[in-house]
């Protein structure tokens, strides 16, 4: 079976860091593109980052550019999403996806929370 | 506030037909396929369309998808209690050099 499951979300201050893990399994990790998208309460799909098969290539939105950093480690089929300088508004469930052959996500994770509070 | 643009609501009756749709930018939609994912309460979005057309295996074939132009849409034929969620479009932005999604729009069955 395919499947992603996230961990390391939390409560964090402002200003604090936080590092998310996403587990695959069922599949050639290294093979695909991988994908972080963020859904805050009661709102919408945001997509947050992207990196490539080996790691080579990332992109990530504007708001979380610089603080943010994607990464994986594909002798353990895990991708990473490390979190710095948070703030209120970054605030949300974190939903890693696989990049599907033709089209973007075909797999989500079940999404692990983030709340930035004081 | 979302690049692609969703109606916030949209309503049917069991058996009717539904349509949601999303505009976009000669950036997006428009260089780019379209997908859309439905999200039901308290769970992760599901791929529902994929290339502005085409169902994963074990999508019903009520629902379906068409781009034109800067835009798309989701029809879904045959309205069923369980189509009750929030319906998300999505697609690459070549402008922006990452994904885009709509709104979302909820899709409530009367």
């Amino acid at each position: 079976e395919v499947l992603l499951v996230e961990s390391g979300g939390g409560i964090v201050q402002p200003g604090g860091s936080l590092r998310l893990s996403c587990a695959a399994s069922g599949f050639t990790f290294s093979s695909y593109r991988m994908h972080w998208v963020r859904q805050a309460p009661g709102k919408g799909l945001v997509w947050v980052s992207r990196i490539n098969g080996d790691g080579s290539s990332t992109n990530y939105a504007d708001s979380v550019k610089g603080r943010f950093t994607i990464s994986r480690d594909n002798a353990k089929n895990t991708l990473y999403l490390q979190m710095n300088s948070l703030r209120a508004e970054d605030t949300a469930v974190y939903y890693c996806a696989r990049k599907s052959g033709a089209g973007l996500f075909d797999i989500w994770g079940q999404g692990t929370m983030v709340t930035v509070a004081s | 506030q979302s690049v692609l643009t969703q109606l916030p609501s949209a309503s049917g009756t069991p058996g009717q037909r539904v349509t949601i749709s999303c505009s976009g930018s000669r950036s997006s939609i428009g260089s780019n396929t379209v997908d859309w994912y439905q999200q039901l309460p308290g769970t992760a979005p599901k791929l529902l369309i994929f290339g502005n057309n085409q169902r994963p295996s074990g999508v019903p074939d009520r629902f379906s998808g068409s781009k034109s132009g800067t835009s798309a849409s989701l029809a879904i034929s045959g309205l069923q209690s369980e189509d009750e969620a929030d319906y998300y479009c999505a697609a690459w932005d070549d402008s922006l050099n990452g994904v885009v999604f709509g709104g979302g729009t909820k899709l409530t069955v009367l």
